[in-house]
């Protein structure tokens, strides 16, 4: 079975530019995650969907961030325009509500390393 | 503010020997904590977990202890080999209610000499 997939895996842009991520959950995962992790930190939860409702965006900066899973599946991050503090590795994860003692096992794709410069 | 700690950045042990990450966390309300393993440049992936009303839990070469009176986390691995290489992090995860949100710590680096 296919993993998270997230695309791409390397982005290097001029600040002031505008950035889009993507990602694919594992087939079947209703909730998807979206993380960004700071280099020797743990990731840090932007935005939940449950299929395609965003229920929780509160750790979103929403002047630059947004992000849409429109039918469910596929989900797009995006931010406009990127800062240099935003360089970070961007993760998705998918969860199906079940594996581990709660249902809380998530499925982490491999990231996009964003580098602002 | 509430988060999940590490007492040790970094753990070098040698290959066949037992290694044990600790963890501290300050939220008493926590449902589940799990332990991920990140190798470089791929994403977290899943340990182990527990639940806030349980002590100890044991995987396949892998165990974890909670000790809620000190809040201390602890995952011990057993036997270490070379591919267990990697930045470990305890997260805290409020279950279905907080809508499975995972908190996590600063990492610990185990590394492992052969």
């Amino acid at each position: 079975e296919a993993g998270v997939v997230q695309s791409p895996r390397y982005k290097i842009i001029e600040k002031k530019q505008p950035v889009a991520f993507w990602c694919n959950p594992i087939s079947g995962h209703n909730t998807l995650y979206w993380y960004r992790q700071n280099l020797g930190q743990g990731p840090e939860l932007l935005i939940r969907y449950e299929n395609e409702e965003a229920v929780d965006d509160s750790q979103l900066p929403k002047d630059r961030f947004s992000a849409e899973r429109l039918k469910g599946v596929d989900s797009t991050l995006k931010i406009q325009p990127a800062e240099l503090g935003d360089s970070a590795v961007y993760l998705c994860a998918s969860s199906s509500g079940r594996g581990g003692v709660a249902g809380s096992e998530q499925f982490f794709g491999p990231g996009t390393r964003l580098t602002v410069l | 503010g509430e988060s999940v700690g590490l007492h040790l950045p970094t753990l070098s042990v040698q290959e066949g020997d037992n290694s044990i990450i600790n963890c501290a966390y300050s939220n008493s309300a926590s449902d589940y904590f799990i332990w991920y393993k990140q190798e470089s440049g791929k994403g977290p992936q899943f340990i182990i977990d527990i639940r806030s009303n349980m002590d100890k839990r044991q995987g396949q070469r892998v165990t974890v202890l909670l000790n809620k009176t000190v809040k201390h986390l602890s995952l011990q691995i057993a036997a270490t080999q070379p591919g267990d290489s990697a930045v470990y992090f305890c997260a805290e995860n409020r279950g279905r209610r907080g809508g499975n949100k995972l908190t996590f710590g600063t990492g610990t680096q185990l590394k492992v000499e052969l």
